[in-house]
């Protein structure tokens, strides 16, 4: 059964500093992971996808990588901002492209 | 935004009592999906559905059933509510010719007394 992992669970910034959340999956046999993020009593916003044949995705000041042998993405913010706050989820999906599992998220906080 | 709208966005009732939970998409999308959200438990899926009366059963569906009798709506029922079942639900849709990417709506969130 696939398990994904998010570390941290909570992570508090400066505005301005570049971060890296993590999201780790038991399971390599992936079709995707996909990035997304989820402001307080809101849905949630996809951010990025990544095939299991791509190695990163890039939007803006985010970036994110995916080594499928080790089971491991990261999502790179760079020169965080405080409208960045908001809870991070990742989720991988199998049998091509359906049964999405979803991370714990962690909860990003930016001070001014 | 993919045009996906939840009907109703909030709710209170009594346990033991027939809910159900609309959603709605106007782009014409095969997958569409149910999940919960809980805190300590993340999203869980409930039931998703792969095309007009063609559905399955997710992680977490003792308790709920599904319907789908047009491509647009997808519909979530709990037959007899419980305290358990008090959660925000989110509906999902994985978009066409996007490499399964998912968008999701804006969630109902259930109170069940």
């Amino acid at each position: 059964k696939q398990e994904v992992t998010q570390i941290p669970a909570a992570l508090s910034v400066p505005e301005g500093e570049n971060l890296v959340l993590n999201c780790s999956f038991t399971d390599s046999a992936i079709y995707n992971l996909q990035w997304f993020r989820q402001d307080p009593g809101k849905g949630l916003t996809s951010l990025l996808l990544i095939q299991s044949s791509q190695r990163e995705q890039t939007s803006g000041r985010l970036n994110a990588s995916l080594d499928k042998s080790s089971g491991r993405s990261t999502l790179y913010i760079a020169a965080s901002q405080p409208g960045d706050s908001a809870t991070y989820l990742c989720a991988v999906s199998g049998n091509y492209g359906q049964n999405f599992v979803f991370g714990p998220g962690t909860r990003l906080s930016v001070l001014p | 935004d993919a045009g996906i709208t939840q009907s109703p966005r909030h709710k209170v009732t009594e346990t033991g009592t027939p809910v159900t939970l609309r959603c709605h998409q106007t782009e014409n999308h095969r997958y569409m999906y149910w999940y919960r959200q809980d805190p300590g438990h993340g999203l869980r899926l409930i039931h998703y559905s792969y095309g007009v009366k063609d559905t399955d059963k997710g992680e977490v569906s003792d308790g709920y059933s599904v319907s789908r009798s047009k491509t647009e709506d997808f519909l979530l029922t709990l037959e007899s509510a419980t305290s358990s079942q008090t959660s925000v639900y989110f509906c999902a849709i994985t978009g066409s010719g996007t490499y399964n990417e998912q968008f999701f709506g804006p969630g109902t969130r259930l109170t069940v007394l």
